[in-house]
């Protein structure tokens, strides 16, 4: 079974602060992707970032960076230097093939705050 | 840049309407989706389709039922709306072959209100 876990329901940091999402994931395949999303308070879906099973280097892309551990089952999401925009939902998933079909699974969501 | 337009923002329905929500994307992706949001339960997958009249069931189609014609369109009907299915639905589309999906491009999002 396919599954993806984020323990953390709700963040709040205050502006400036550095904050990590965790995100947990189970899978059988040995061929998945994992994304991060982000939903501001506007409401749409934006996608952030994909990795693939095969590619464990870590990602920076401006002030957010990506750890992506496969011994520990995690895609973890960081933000340095928080600002207020930073505030949103952020959904972490998986895509793989299980079963005869492909999967693609969404975490519950972590609510990040940012205080000014 | 993609773009998934969904046809209406917010809709309210009474109890045993048929309901219709329109969702077109213009970047010729193979697959579509309908997911539903609901506080605390994050996004549940309803239908995909990964090409033109395919369709396959997702984690919770019961009451629902998908229509594509065409490969830009992915339709979302509830046959006979109840006020159980009051919530936010999301359409999303995605590059890929047979359901291999990459990342997902989501459209506004249409609120549904059925009383």
């Amino acid at each position: 079974a396919q599954k993806v876990t984020q323990a953390q329901t709700e963040i709040s940091v205050v502006e400036k602060e550095d904050v990590t999402l965790d995100c947990v994931y189970e899978t059988r395949d040995t061929t998945y992707y994992l994304f991060w999303y982000k939903q501001p308070p506007s409401g749409e879906l934006v996608f952030l970032i994909r990795r693939n099973s095969f590619d464990e280097q870590n990602e920076i892309s401006g002030r957010y960076s990506w750890n992506f551990q496969k011994s520990t089952s995690s895609f973890n999401f960081t933000i340095t230097a928080s600002q207020v925009v930073d505030s949103a939902v952020y959904f972490c998933a998986l895509s793989g093939h299980t079963s005869g079909t492909y999967k693609y699974i969404f975490g519950t969501g972590t609510r990040l705050k940012v205080l000014a | 840049d993609v773009k998934v337009t969904q046809s209406s923002r917010y809709l309210v329905k009474r109890t045993g309407e048929k309901v219709f929500l329109e969702c077109v994307q213009d970047m010729d992706h193979e697959n579509m989706f309908w997911y539903r949001q609901d506080p605390g339960l994050g996004l549940r997958l309803i239908y995909f389709s990964y090409d033109v009249k395919m369709k396959e069931k997702g984690d919770i189609p019961e009451g629902y039922s998908v229509s594509r014609e065409k490969k830009e369109r992915f339709s979302l009907i509830l046959e006979s709306a109840s006020t159980n299915q009051t919530s936010m639905y999301l359409c999303a589309s995605s590059s890929g072959y047979r359901g291999r999906t990459y990342e997902q491009y989501f459209g506004p999002g249409t609120r549904l209100t059925v009383t």
